[in-house]
This record gives C-alpha cells, structure tokens and sequence, in this order.
C-alpha cells in the first residue's frame, strides 16, 4: 500500500523559510510524479509545483517561482518543499500527493499545517 | 496557464437526489481530467481519472464524462456520506490547476 507521511506543524514568522518533508512508502519512488498541493484556510486547492524523482528536475508554478525548492532524496524515499520569504497568507495546509502514471494523484499525505504569524 | 472553472460554487441537495457539477477548461485538454472529494480536515480522495474513469472502490453512483473543454460530476443518488466539496483538476498541461471546489451541502 502506497503511504505519503509529512512531517508535523510548523509556526514560523514572516520572512523566515519553511522546509516540509514526505515520506513516501509502497510506490515506485524514482519514477512516480509528486506533487506539492496547498490550501489556505477556508480555500480551494492550489498546485504549487512537482517533481519525478528520475528525472532530478521539478516544476514550480509561477506564483511560486523564485520562492520555493521541491527536492527529492532516493537513499530515504523522502521528498522536501521548502518555501522561502514567508508571508501571512502562505498560512495553509500543505499537502504532497502521489502520481503513479501522470499529474493526477491517487494518493496523498496527511497534510502539513504551516502557520505564518510573528 | 489553463484555467479550470466549476459550477455552481455551492449545490443544495437532499439524500437520494441525482446531482451534476460541471468543471470547464479554459482550453481543450481532451480527456486529461481528474475529479476529487474532499471533506473538511481531510486530504482530498481521487475519485475519477481521464474524465471518465472511476478509481476502484469509488460507488457506482458516481460517474464523469466530457472532452475537450467541458466536463462534468454525476452523483446520480445523493448519500449522506456525499455531502462534501469537490474539486476538478487538469494534468493535460503543466501548472496542472484545479478548479475552485463546488461544496455540495444538504438542503
């Protein structure tokens, strides 16, 4: 069974950076796609950016470039998004979330609570 | 970017009744749509992938169809388990956006 779990919640202050992890379990680490998803309180769910791990190279939405990194480590099986120059409204749940054969994602961690707030 | 736009925003329902949620993109991405549920504090759940084909153990009361640009959601008998907010999403072209969520309430 293909499991997704995410590192815990997180209170950081405004101008400060974020580094959510996920580790991933029962999947084909290298070679399936992960995506980064959040949603701010109340909200719908934003896509933030991906990567497939064979391939080295992630994806970033373009309100996102310049500010976050998607990383992925084969030794652990483990992905990282970190997030920099934090504001108020970067306040959301992040989620990472798996695609086995494309950009949809079948499964998903359990949500990571980041709080921006000083 | 594609633009992923879902109708109506909320949908006031009873158990037992047939619902549609429509989800247009901004341009054609053939069949490349995935619909969600998501219910509050919890991760959303895949429910139908390539616009029409429903995840393995996904009720049969749900069903998708569409291409190109204008798809749809079918719940065709509403159980309470349902009620809940529903997300589209493209993956035909990166960003692979999502539409805004219909939340589909009890009337």
């Amino acid at each position: 069974q293909v499991r997704l779990v995410q590192s815990g919640a997180e209170v950081v202050k405004p101008g400060s950076s974020l580094k959510v992890s996920c580790k991933t379990s029962g999947g084909t680490f290298s070679s399936d796609a992960i995506g980064w998803v959040r949603q701010a309180p109340g909200q719908g769910l934003e896509w933030m950016g991906g990567i497939i791990p064979i391939f080295e190279t992630a994806n970033y939405a373009q309100q996102f470039q310049g500010r976050v990194t998607i990383t992925a480590d084969e030794s652990t099986s483990t992905l990282y998004m970190e997030l920099s120059s934090l504001k108020s409204d970067d306040t959301a749940v992040y989620y990472c979330a798996r695609g086995s054969t494309s950009w949809y994602f079948d499964f998903w961690g359990q949500g990571t609570l980041v709080a921006v707030s000083s | 970017d594609i633009q992923m736009t879902q109708s109506p925003s909320t949908l006031s329902a009873s158990v037992g009744d047939r619902v549609t949620i429509t989800c247009r993109a901004s341009e054609n991405i053939n069949s490349w749509l995935a619909w969600y549920q998501q219910k509050p504090g919890k991760a959303p759940k895949l429910l139908i992938s390539e616009a029409s084909s429903l995840e393995s153990g996904v009720p049969s009361t749900f069903s998708g169809s569409g291409s190109g640009t204008e798809f749809t959601l079918t719940i065709s008998s509403l159980q309470p388990d349902d009620f809940a907010t529903y997300y589209c999403q493209q993956y035909s072209r990166f960003p692979y956006n999502f539409g805004q969520g219909t939340k589909l309430q009890i009337k």
